[in-house]
């Protein structure tokens, strides 16, 4: 079955650490997304890429760093930067176009030590 | 830049009774629309989008949601609720005019279905 797979579901981090959470994405989209949530906030996005090599900073980008080597993956690197790294990470892709849905991972966890 | 207001964090309604869960966008040109559902540690789910075709939208699960320019609206609603519906709850706009799909949440509304 096609998918988005994030992992691990949980982290955890001890101060000064950098961490990458995994995004695997097999609906060969060409968008990926990271967001963040907290709760009673809804969701952020923290950064996007549309294609292979290029991603574009979302709302609360620092702190964070991504890569799109590859148009399956798109990993999140929450740098020693992040001073309050602890949320629900989540991961989604789409189609091109406004229109088009975006999928979801089912979310990393990460917690500081 | 866009922005979309939910009406109230949390609801609890009572099984077999309407779940009604609000809305609101603010945008001069009517964006795209989408709501989805989050069950705990999981992630969301699409119940359903309006992309300017018909203006009453089904969804999954019995959920339907309308569109209304006038009050730049989009609500949600299920005409009896089930335990299963127990969840968080968040509605979504693209802007129609902007490249790509980024999209802005609301904050999200708790439901809870009381026997």
């Amino acid at each position: 079955d096609g998918g988005i797979t994030q992992s691990p579901k949980y982290l955890f981090r001890k101060e000064g650490q950098n961490v990458t959470l995994s995004c695997e994405q097999n609906l060969n989209h060409d968008a990926m997304y990271w967001y963040r949530q907290d709760p009673g906030q809804g969701l952020r996005l923290i950064y996007y890429s549309q294609i292979v090599n290029d991603f574009q900073k979302g709302d609360i980008a620092e702190g964070y760093s991504v890569s799109r080597e590859k148009k399956e993956s798109f990993p999140l690197t929450v740098t020693s930067a992040q001073k309050n790294p602890t949320a629900f990470y989540l991961c989604a892709s789409s189609f091109q176009g406004g229109n088009q849905p975006q999928h979801f991972g089912d979310g990393t966890r990460l917690s500081i030590l | 830049a866009q922005s979309v207001t939910q009406l109230g964090s949390h609801v609890s309604v009572s099984e077999g009774a309407l779940v009604l869960l609000r809305c609101n966008y603010s945008s001069s040109v009517p964006p795209y629309l989408f709501w989805y559902v989050q069950y705990p540690n999981q992630g969301l789910q699409l119940l359903l989008k309006y992309t300017s075709a018909a203006t009453l939208v089904k969804g999954i699960n019995g959920f339907e949601a309308e569109f209304k320019k006038s009050e730049t609206s989009f609500h949600l609603t299920k005409p009896s609720a089930h335990m299963s519906d127990a969840a968080e709850y968040f509605c979504a706009v693209s802007d129609r005019r902007a490249a790509g799909n980024k999209l802005t949440f609301g904050g999200g509304t708790r439901v809870l279905v009381k026997p």
